[in-house]
């Protein structure tokens, strides 16, 4: 079964400028989450999305957005770019129903954004 | 909420020596408890988990976690440690009975392991 696969792994953007980063899970499982890690704020939650629905939200800014298809890939888009937003971007899916083992979360590679 | 707290931020450690990665946590509810680990330039690997049942988890590379409830702790342990096991690791928690798609992560532990 292939893994979490995350496109681009690599982005060089600018200031004010927007970016759409993409996660395809893996089979079967429905519910997509989003990850920022920095070094100095670590790992931190951005939202989940299972069926197409945004189901939980961190506490970050309406700059970022995030949507799912039916097929449950995710995209999640940060607009006017500010150099704070430079981090791995990490996306992980799990199968987002009941308890306990069903809903371990596998993590993709990451997405890599610098932002000059 | 929850909160993780991991006492080290490195742990050094000579090659064969035994080691413990500390983590402690904070809830008001029931928890799942893991441990992820992050090798340069790539995303977290789980490593291990505590969902039910036995207090005390093995991994497949010799790794073992042991949930203490009443220290709110999942302390991780390795009796002997290779070079290849120099990596970051990440303590977490999740909520029983929430969407749990929202993990809340420890800041992290590298652990470094020299020859």
């Amino acid at each position: 079964k292939a893994g979490v696969t995350q496109t681009p792994r690599y982005l060089i953007k600018t200031r004010g400028q927007q970016v759409t980063l993409s996660c395809s899970p893996i089979s079967g499982h429905r519910s997509v989450s989003w990850y920022q890690q920095t070094p100095g704020q670590g790992l931190q939650f951005l939202f989940e999305y299972f069926s197409e629905t945004q189901r939980n939200k961190g506490n970050f800014p309406g700059r970022f957005s995030g949507r799912q298809f039916s097929n449950s890939r995710s995209e999640m888009n940060v607009s006017t770019l500010e150099l704070g937003d430079s981090a791995l971007y990490l996306c992980a899916s799990s199968s987002g129903r009941g308890q306990g083992a069903r809903n371990i979360q596998y993590f993709g590679a990451g997405t890599r954004l610098s932002v000059l | 909420a929850q909160s993780v707290t991991q006492l080290d931020s490195q742990v050094p450690v000579f090659e064969e020596a035994p080691v413990e990665l500390r983590c402690n946590y904070s809830s008001s509810v029931s928890v799942y408890l893991f441990w992820y680990v992050q090798y340069p330039n790539q995303g977290l690997q789980l490593l291990l988990k505590y969902l039910s049942g036995s207090t005390l988890v093995e991994s497949i590379n010799g790794f073992e976690a042991e949930f203490n409830k009443s220290q709110t702790s999942f302390h991780l342990r390795k009796p002997s440690v290779h070079i290849s096991d120099t990596a970051e690791y990440f303590c977490a928690v999740s909520a029983l009975g929430g969407s749990q798609g929202n993990l809340i992560f420890g800041k992290g532990t590298k652990l470094s392991v020299k020859p």
